[in-house]
């Protein structure tokens, strides 16, 4: 089955920097790529994902690149806010028994120092 | 997108005891799902909640211990019966977009302690 390893486990940074998170998936039928933030007491939060016609996409500070030939998916947050401190997941899915199951990586802790 | 609340948002439980834990959408959908956070840990899918069958659980999760109900398209319910310790847990439930790769949104889940 499919398989996410995401790296690294934790992130500080200070604010303004850049933050990149990367993970990388086992299937190669897996198509498509979100990530989610979850703050502290909180849900996970789709805030990007990617499809595996695309190679990059890009919302505002945040932007995703996938490599479909290396199996790996980057997660880049540009000018780091204190706001953007929370855990950060990527998942791999594929369609199988008639939807698209979620696996999801061990998870990112970002912490954006002021 | 869909508003996903949970009921309790966080219950401290005795050993051998069950908890329900609801979740209801704001809208119909097909898909909803319950997942598993154990602390700091990763999400883990127990299971698909069907509307009108079964629910289907993934491999490591059985319908004894972790019964689901799901009698309409915008409520569903997760018991954790027999509670452990190793139960303590963040539950979640998710709804699944119809498009087709199936988007999923949380609800903000029950954080349950067992003692």
């Amino acid at each position: 089955g499919e398989n996410v390893e995401q790296h690294p486990s934790t992130l500080s940074v200070q604010e303004g920097d850049s933050a990149v998170i990367k993970c990388t998936y086992s299937d190669s039928a897996s198509n498509y790529f979100p990530w989610y933030k979850q703050e502290l007491g909180k849900g996970p939060q789709l805030i990007i994902d990617i499809r595996s016609n695309v190679g990059e996409k890009k919302d505002q500070r945040i932007a995703v690149t996938l490599n479909k030939t290396a199996k790996h998916f980057s997660l880049h947050i540009t000018e780091t806010q204190p706001e953007d401190s929370a855990v950060y997941f990527c998942a791999a899915s594929r369609r199988s028994g008639g939807y698209n199951k979620l696996i999801f990586g061990a998870g990112t802790r970002l912490a954006v120092h002021p | 997108s869909a508003v996903i609340s949970q009921k309790p948002s966080r219950d401290i439980c005795q050993r051998g005891t069950s908890l329900t834990i609801q979740c209801q959408v704001d809208s119909q959908v097909t898909m909803m799902f319950w997942y598993r956070q154990q602390p700091g840990q990763s999400l883990t899918l127990i299971a698909t909640a069907n509307q009108g069958s079964e629910a289907t659980y993934e491999s490591g999760f059985v319908i004894d211990k972790f019964p689901i109900s799901r009698p309409n398209l915008t409520f569903s319910t997760l018991t954790v019966s027999n509670m452990s310790p190793e139960d303590s847990s963040i539950y979640l439930c998710s709804v699944g977009r119809l498009t087709p790769y199936n988007e999923q949104f949380f609800g903000p889940g029950t954080r349950l302690t067992v003692l």
